[in-house]
């Protein structure tokens, strides 16, 4: 069965450190890893998106990593500011081109505090 | 310069109504989705379309009926409203499938009561 499961659930730090997300996946065949983040009452951002060739990618402060074949994925944020609070979505997606599906984390909750 | 809109962004009706939320992106973009995003922040796909044409159609109760006149615009139409369709529904575009990266709307956040 497609999953993907991230953890933790949910996450609180103080503003300034440091923080790694992870992502977990049993999604076969594997087209891409998307990151999202998603402020509360708004739509998903992407962050990232990473192919099966790819094993890290950065977007400012954010820095993703894929290993295909743990099928393990993190986010690290650096320097974490108030702004960071939100929830982050790890997606994977199968096949590709029109055809295909989305498998949706859970998300974790990031809570940035002063 | 919105790149997905939607609208309404809320929507309160009551159960057995029958309600639309429309969608337009100006990105260019073939494709487009639903998404429903229940009390618990889980996303969950119901519909893509690409070029007008039907790509995805999740176990969705067919109440629920998506309508893309052209390709920059995809519409919810939802008869017979029930208590658990109450969730936020977000519309969202990507150039063409599932090899690119997806722009979301605002939402949309439904309530029946």
């Amino acid at each position: 069965k497609n999953q993907v499961e991230q953890s933790p659930q949910s996450l609180i730090i103080l503003e300034g450190k440091n923080c790694t997300l992870q992502c977990n996946y049993t999604v076969s065949p594997f087209s891409n890893l998307r990151w999202y983040k998603q402020d509360t009452g708004r739509g998903p951002v992407s962050l990232t998106i990473m192919t099966f060739s790819e094993n890290t990618k950065s977007n400012g402060r954010y820095t993703a990593t894929l290993d295909a074949d743990t099928k393990q994925s993190s986010l690290h944020i650096t320097a974490s500011q108030l702004s960071d609070s939100a929830s982050y979505i790890c997606v994977v997606a199968n096949y590709g081109g029109s055809q295909g599906n989305l498998i949706f984390g859970k998300g974790t909750k990031l809570s940035v505090k002063p | 310069d919105t790149a997905v809109s939607q609208t309404p962004k809320y929507l309160v009706t009551q159960m057995g109504n029958d309600k639309s939320i429309k969608c337009e992106q100006n990105l260019g973009h073939d494709t487009m989705y639903w998404y429903k995003q229940d009390s618990k922040k889980f996303l969950k796909i119901m519909f893509s379309y690409n070029n007008k044409e039907l790509i995805i159609n999740e176990t969705v109760p067919n109440r629920f009926s998506p309508k893309s006149p052209d390709k920059a615009h995809l519409n919810l139409h939802i008869n017979s409203l029930e208590l658990g369709d109450s969730a936020v529904y977000f519309c969202a575009s990507s150039p063409y499938g599932l090899s690119y990266e997806q722009y979301f709307g605002p939402g949309t956040r439904l309530t029946v009561t």
